[in-house]
């Protein structure tokens, strides 16, 4: 697509339950990032891709944290039994066409987020 | 462990003055130093690259300067208006391509009419 596309844009769940986030990354690029933000804090890295695979999961808080690229496209990012602490905004990046990178670096261009409230 | 540091504290300036913001950076190597502007609400925009062998960059009334020996970039808006306010992130890079890219916790720049 034109643009990086998330969904849910606003999710509220009850604390126990299981919620997916679903990031649709610009046609073509290599690398996926997944992000969570507070309120007045910048972006807190979690997970990135490149194609399907998964180079980074050091920044997933603890293991109801996953994410998954399985086709080297779409993105989702999975939180079991979700907690009060798990509410915050969730960013998905891409970047890097394939062969082409901004003089060697990843510059990257951000979905609108999903705002995740566990009650 | 790797951090990156910005003023966490507020920047207000009057509107006409340059800008200065900070980015520190310590247990990184990195070979680009991007920098990013983020509107409430809204995901950052990338707004300048710079490469570790670039002492300064320009664009229109951005500047960005990287200095390896302090691992420090510097962001200047010269003549600054109101709509220059918002929240400025750096991110640090190493090099090889299709790398991790993780940010400061970023600047919020007021500027004041």
């Amino acid at each position: 697509g034109a643009g990086v596309s998330q969904s849910p844009r606003y999710k509220v769940t009850k604390r126990g339950q299981d919620v997916a986030l679903r990031c649709d990354p610009i046609s073509g690029h290599v690398s996926l990032y997944w992000y969570r933000q507070a309120l007045g804090q910048g972006p807190e890295f979690l997970t990135y891709f490149n194609y399907e695979a998964q180079q980074d999961k050091s920044g997933l808080p603890n293991d109801r944290f996953s994410a998954e690229r399985p086709e080297g496209s779409i993105s989702t990012l999975t939180i079991q039994r979700t907690e009060q602490r798990d509410s915050a905004m969730y960013r998905c990046a891409s970047s890097a066409a394939k062969g082409q990178t901004l003089s060697g670096a990843n510059v990257l261009t951000f979905g609108a987020g999903s705002r995740l409230t566990v009650l | 462990s790797q951090k990156i540091e910005q003023n966490s504290e507020a920047l207000n300036i009057q509107e006409g003055k340059t800008a200065t913001l900070t980015c520190n950076y310590t247990n990184y190597s990195p070979a680009y130093l991007q920098w990013y502007r983020q509107d409430p609400g809204r995901g950052p925009v990338f707004l300048l690259l710079i490469r570790e062998n670039e002492k300064e960059k320009r664009k229109e009334r951005l500047k960005v300067t990287f200095d390896t020996t302090l691992k420090q970039s510097l962001f200047h808006i010269t003549a600054s208006q109101p709509a220059d306010s918002a929240t400025y992130l750096c991110a640090p890079q190493n090099s090889g391509g299709y790398q991790k890219v993780t940010f400061g916790t970023g600047t919020k720049l007021q500027v004041i009419p």
